[in-house]
């Protein structure tokens, strides 16, 4: 069983619908949890750090359930450019990022 | 431009031959890591340098990988008699170091080195 686990899409919805992302972990150790954005043949940059208490940064919202091992994304109001893939990110005591493989949402007119 | 830097940013080669990729990190990030990413699949941890000393390595680095940081700055990964199964990117990453402020523990990564073993 993988460490971090994410449904891979494709999710494909219109310009200004509301898309959520969900993601497990398997070890209840982890420590910090983060989404990252990758856009097409490109590489992975932070979107947001996810923290227990929930948090916010405009139109994304991320959510932690640490009891259930269970890390949410949502976007409001989706924007063309908010098609990407979406990396639900897990850090252990270790030094490395443990990544899923990632959600592809492709946001139409 | 002072993100991570890699080079080159594809290579193709020939099963069996070698091949050493390059990343220059954010200047005074003391921490580096290089991963790994196939396609459909999200980035795979493959080494942890903190200044020049090598202090994690994946299983996934098998004996024809190495990876040096001589001076704690730039790096190197090798891959030795490359196979097709090496076919991938190679991604780079730096953090600042551990006190250094809010966000020490992300991880900024380089465009990538894309390699076709033929």
């Amino acid at each position: 069983r993988k460490e971090v686990e994410q449904d891979p899409g494709p999710f494909n919805v219109p310009e200004g619908a509301t898309v959520a992302f969900n993601c497990t972990y398997s070890n209840s150790a982890s420590q910090s949890f983060f989404w990252y954005r990758q856009d097409c043949r490109k590489e992975p940059k932070l979107l947001m750090s996810v923290y227990s208490s929930g948090n916010e940064d405009g139109r994304f919202t991320a959510q932690l359930n640490r009891a259930s091992q269970y890390i949410s994304l949502l976007i409001r109001d989706s924007k063309l450019s908010d098609s990407a893939t979406y990396l639900c990110v897990v850090k252990n005591s270790g030094y490395a990022l443990n990544f899923g493989k990632g959600t592809s949402l492709l946001v139409t007119p | 431009d002072t993100g991570v830097s890699q080079d080159p940013r594809h290579k193709i080669t020939k099963r069996g031959q070698n091949v050493t990729f390059r990343c220059d990190p954010i200047s005074e990030h003391n921490r580096l890591y290089w991963y790994r990413q196939t396609l459909g699949q999200g980035p795979e941890f493959l080494t942890y340098f903190q200044n020049e000393a090598q202090l994690e390595k994946s299983r996934l680095l098998s004996d024809r990988f190495s990876a040096e940081r001589p001076k704690g700055s730039f790096s190197t990964l090798e891959i030795q008699r490359t196979e097709q199964g090496d076919s991938a990117m190679y991604l780079c990453a730096s953090s600042p170091r551990m006190g250094s402020g809010p966000g020490p523990e992300t991880q900024y990564f380089g465009p990538g080195t894309r390699l076709l073993v033929l």
